[in-house]
């Protein structure tokens, strides 16, 4: 089994519609990570977690929220989908100290379209 | 100015020569840096990572850091087929760990056959 998962692998929603993108990790991983994908412009940092009670902004958080709900789990919402959020998504963890520290891991991504 | 830059490329070699992958960034504070391999369709891998200026190596890779220089690359020797994707470079400002990480857009490699 893959050790990083994501649901769902693939979504067309439409405008205003309200999506969750799930991930879950059987890595132990304190650390998770959500990024963004879009042609020419690289992996971007979205919101990332260390913890469940630890969640921080990253570069673009704007019209996105997170949900930490377990140390494996962390899901990203969008709350009113909008076009030019359609991009892949990819969900990411990583070991801190004593969990194979810079061993990075990524889920196989969720592409996201919003019409 | 991009935090991180790369030549989007494509860069093509053929079969069995070096590759060469530039990486150079903007923040001075930087202080880890890391490679990453996507192939097409496909989340990215991490292949090498580096802390200190010099050369690391790990199998036909090699990672070369100049802190001074802004700068970070990647050597591929004896290019396969099978290593054209797309490589990310990724840096952040933690010592030690990829803690949050600004990625440059890539650059992708074709090996021809």
């Amino acid at each position: 089994d893959a050790d990083v998962t994501q649901t769902p692998r693939n979504r067309i929603t439409k405008t205003g519609k309200r999506i969750m993108l799930e991930c879950s990790q059987t890595k132990g991983h304190d650390r998770m990570y959500w990024y963004r994908q879009d042609p020419g412009l690289g992996l971007r940092l979205i919101y990332y977690s260390f913890d469940v009670k630890d969640i921080n902004k990253g570069e673009i958080s704007d019209g996105y929220s997170v949900s930490r709900q377990a140390q494996a789990k962390f899901s990203l919402s969008l709350e009113s989908a909008i076009p030019n959020q359609t991009a892949l998504y990819f969900c990411a963890t990583l070991g801190g100290p004593g969990q194979g520290n810079n061993e990075q891991f990524f889920g196989p991504g969720t592409r996201l379209t919003v019409l | 100015q991009k935090e991180v830059e790369q030549n989007s490329g494509p860069l093509s070699v053929p079969e069995g020569a070096i590759a060469s992958l530039n990486c150079t960034y903007s923040d001075r504070v930087s202080q880890s840096f890391f490679w990453y391999r996507q192939y097409s369709g496909k989340s990215p891998e991490l292949i090498m990572s580096i802390y200190s200026n010099g050369d690391k190596e790990d199998g036909r890779f090699t990672a070369q850091l100049n802190k001074a220089s802004q700068y970070v690359s990647l050597l591929i020797r004896d290019s396969q087929p099978s290593d054209s994707a797309t490589y990310l470079c990724a840096v952040n400002r933690e010592p030690g760990s990829a803690r949050q990480l600004t990625f440059g857009s890539g650059t992708q490699l074709t090996v021809l056959p």
